[in-house]
Formats: structure tokens, sequence, C-alpha cells
């Protein structure tokens, strides 16, 4: 199994541009989260979702929207890109009603704005 | 509201000796998972070990072990016998209760194991 599959891995935009960071995943997990991390920090969450359909805010949703039309798929959209945004983000899928079971990562994507 | 602190921003650990890294937690739930995860220099997120607040027994995973105190409302990560290839971030998190399985991650150790 390929487990949570992130593209691109490395970006640089300059600012104002769009993109779309993609995720999916093939272990059909209703769950799925994206996170960014900031140098030397630790995660922080930005928006998840508890299935097709479903999405909500977490801790750092200005600046970026998301949607999740297939289980599989949960791509996150950066509008107007900021020097702010500069991070490596993070998808991450889990099945739920099962406390014990970690989230699987992807690979990231390195995100640069300048 | 849930937090996650690890107080240990950076350790050097000779190689071969334990090293504990510490991790404490503020929640008010009664049912909740900890867990520790690596990110070596290359980035992944790579799962270690899980501990819930109903086990009576400390986790253990290979050379890993989590330190429970449940009063203290602690969970420290125990390596034994510490290799190079342990240098990474060390990253504690929770899990509440009801909380669409959202989890909240401390800000890391740096773990340098020295030959």
């Amino acid at each position: 199994n390929a487990g949570v599959t992130q593209t691109p891995k490395f970006r640089i935009l300059k600012i104002g541009q769009s993109m779309t960071l993609q995720c999916t995943q093939d272990m059909n997990h209703n769950y799925m989260y994206w996170y960014r991390q900031d140098p030397g920090m630790g995660l922080k969450l930005i928006y998840y979702s508890v299935g097709a359909g479903i999405t909500d805010k977490g801790e750092v949703p200005n600046g970026y929207n998301v949607s999740r039309s297939t289980t599989e798929d949960f791509p996150l959209r950066l509008e107007l890109a900021a020097p702010s945004q500069t991070s490596v983000y993070f998808c991450a899928s889990n099945r739920p009603g099962t406390s014990n079971q970690p989230q699987h990562f992807g690979d990231g994507t390195r995100l640069s704005i300048l | 509201a849930q937090k996650i602190t690890q107080t240990q921003p950076g350790m050097f650990v000779q190689e071969k000796e334990a090293v504990t890294l510490d991790c404490t937690y503020d929640t008010s739930d009664q049912s909740y998972g900890l867990f520790w995860y690596k990110q070596p220099s290359s980035g992944e997120m790579i799962f270690l070990i899980y501990q819930g607040s109903y086990d009576e027994q400390n986790a253990t995973e290979g050379r890993y072990s989590l330190n429970f105190q449940k009063a203290r409302k602690s969970a420290n990560l125990v390596i034994s016998a510490s290799q190079l290839g342990d240098s990474a971030m060390y990253f504690c998190a929770m899990r509440g209760e009801n909380r669409d399985d959202k989890i909240i991650f401390g800000k890391g150790t740096r773990l340098h194991i020295l030959p």
C-alpha cells in the first residue's frame, strides 16, 4: 500500500500566487488532516475532515481552503500565497473510533513563498 | 483546553546510553491517548509508541518505552541503548475523547546522539 501520498514534494511560489497541495490515501480512512510545521516547531492543525463532504477548521485555517469530495482525496488550497505560509505541510489520516490508532503521515510538501 | 509541553528543546546523549524525553500534558478528558513520533532529518513522521489513559501497564515497543504517570500527567519516552540513528526530532502528542480524532502536538525535542 502507498499509504498517504502528497504532491508536490517541493514548491516555490511568488507572493500572491495560488496553488493546491494534493493529498491522497489508499487506506479507506475517514479522517484526514492538514498540518503545517514551521522551522524548529511542532505541527499545527490547519483543517481536518471526518468524511467526504465534511470539513472543519483547525488551529490555523486563515489563508487556506480545503475540500473533501471523496474518501481518498483531501486537497489544500492556498489562494493568495504570503511569505508567512512558507512551511512544511503534512497530510495525515486515520480510522475513526479507535483512539489507539496513530495518524499515518505523508512525506510532506516543502513550500517556500518568495 | 488540551496542551502538550515538551520542556527540552535539545538534548545531547552519548551513544549506548539511555535517554528520557520529557512530556507533560493537560486535559480535562477522562479518556485520552498519548503518542510519540520521531522525525529524522529527512522529514517524515514516524510513529513510535502509544499509551492509553486507561492502560495499567506502561507501553513498550522494542527499545522504546513510555514512563506514564497519570497523576502527574506525564508521559516520558525512554530510549534504551541509544544509537546514532536515534538522532532526530521527537514529538509527544495527545488525542482526547470526542474530538474528531484530532491530535495535538508538542513543540518537540531535538535529540543528538554522540559517537
